[in-house]
């Protein structure tokens, strides 16, 4: 059954520094979402994607979060300037948009730890 | 605004016995409703939905939902309990006009053996 994967798993870095976190979505999948989990949290909405434009975004993100499809296959985000409230588990997810499915299918998660 | 609540921290349930998580919603109009499942370093498993019709729906590894619009509640239901349903689940709410999905802070099962 095809999955969505993310890497790295964990990703530890100093604050200030410029992170992306990678994506694979699921192969004929058109819209795809990042979403974050601060540690003991609720999962937060970050961004959706779709034809190549960010379709909605949340107040969470700011100048400093960009998202891109730089190919047919990854799916990233970038965090320009860490700070330490950006320690959390960040999941990617995509949905087929077509078939009535209104389902998002999660990748695991890349766990970032700001220092 | 969209919201998700999820009143129970911990549920914890007899192995064989019949297991209810309970979530409750806030919306505007007609909602599209889901709960997913984790496991320890996983992702989140898609478990069911509702969209429209039968107010009962039914989905993976035995598992069901119930919609009532009046209470604005979906709770997650099964009728025997396996100890393998011991994880993390979450209720989740779309409205139909948007994109994101709304999510609960989650109930952590244990199924006792």
């Amino acid at each position: 059954e095809p999955e969505v994967t993310q890497t790295p798993s964990h990703q530890v870095t100093q604050m200030g520094q410029e992170v992306i976190l990678r994506c694979v979505p699921i192969s004929n999948h058109l819209y795809f979402y990042w979403y974050r989990q601060i540690l003991g949290q609720k999962v937060e909405f970050l961004v959706s994607f779709y034809n190549n434009e960010i379709s909605e975004k949340s107040e969470i993100f700011d100048d400093q979060f960009s998202v891109e499809r730089p190919d047919g296959s990854n799916f990233t985000l970038k965090i320009r300037s860490t700070k330490l409230e950006d320690s959390a588990m960040y999941f990617c997810a995509s949905r087929s948009g077509t078939g009535g499915s209104y389902e998002q299918y999660f990748g695991p998660g890349t766990r970032l730890t700001v220092t | 605004a969209q919201s998700v609540a999820q009143p129970e921290d911990q549920v914890n349930v007899a192995e064989g016995n019949p297991l209810t998580v309970k979530c409750t919603y806030s919306v505007s109009g007609n909602p599209y409703l889901f709960w997913y499942v984790q496991y320890p370093n996983r992702g989140l498993q898609f478990l069911l939905k509702y969209i429209t019709g039968d107010n009962l729906v039914k989905g993976s590894y035995g598992f069901e939902a119930e919609f009532n619009k009046s209470q604005t509640s979906f709770h997650l239901k099964k009728p025997s309990a396996l100890v393998s349903d011991s994880a993390l689940y979450f209720c989740a709410v779309r409205d139909r006009s948007g994109n994101q999905f709304y999510f609960g802070t989650g109930t952590s099962l244990t199924v006792i053996p």
